[in-house]
């Protein structure tokens, strides 16, 4: 069966930087894209970025470009985020997720708490 | 990229029948077939309900239906059930592998 691991909750200081991972499992590593989303305290939901694990094109929200990095690392199967610049409007819980063919992300990580704190 | 406009809440009785709007652009919406509606509770994570517009995922019960016109998607659920409250989110492809989500909608069933 699918499935996405995240790594764990991290609290940093405004300036820093963050990574958060996203391990798949239960299906063909390359053959999906995976997106990035996350969700402040109380809030919607914001879509940040998009990786494509085959050949590790990326795609990010205006808002994010200069901050946002995703990676993967294809031996492993898992991508990952990089934020830079942390302030305290990026505290939030960020979630990988795999889409379908076409549109819809049917499998989501647990989420990673980001606290962003000085 | 612009913002999608839901209404903040919406609220229906056991048994009715509840439609949450998702209004953007022509350049998102309207563009293409490709919206979503996902499901969230509480401290978890989104439940995809509908793809593609219309379609549902297998296990999504069929009182869940999706439509749109113009740059209006919408979500229909009938026959409202206690579980069905939760915060609803639209989410549109926006052309150029760039992906947005709606304000959120949240229900409650009285």
């Amino acid at each position: 069966q699918v499935q996405l691991v995240q790594s764990g909750a991290e609290v940093k200081k405004p300036g820093a930087s963050v990574r958060v991972s996203c391990k798949a499992s239960g299906y063909t590593f390359r053959d999906y894209y995976m997106h990035w989303v996350r969700q402040a305290p109380g809030q919607g939901l914001e879509w940040m970025g998009v990786i494509n694990p085959s050949g590790g094109g990326t795609w990010y929200a205006q808002k994010f470009q200069g901050r946002l990095t995703l990676t993967r690392d294809t031996s492993t199967s898992t991508v990952h985020l990089d934020l830079s610049n942390l302030r305290s409007e990026d505290t939030a819980v960020y979630y990988c997720a795999r889409p379908r063919d076409t549109s819809g992300f049917d499998f989501w990580g647990q989420g990673s708490l980001v606290t962003v704190s000085s | 990229q612009s913002a999608l406009t839901q209404p903040r809440s919406v609220s229906g009785s056991p048994g009715q029948s509840v439609t949450i709007s998702c209004t953007g652009t022509s350049s998102d919406v309207g563009a293409y077939d490709f919206v979503s509606w996902y499901q969230q509770h509480p401290g978890k994570a989104p439940k995809l309900m509908i793809y593609d517009v219309n379609k549902r995922p297998s296990g999504v019960p069929d009182r869940f239906s999706g439509s749109k016109s113009g740059n209006t998607a919408s979500l229909t659920i009938s026959g409202l059930q206690a579980e069905d409250e939760a915060d609803y989110y639209c989410s549109p492809y926006a052309g150029r592998y760039i992906w947005m989500f709606g304000g959120g909608t949240r229900l409650t069933v009285l």
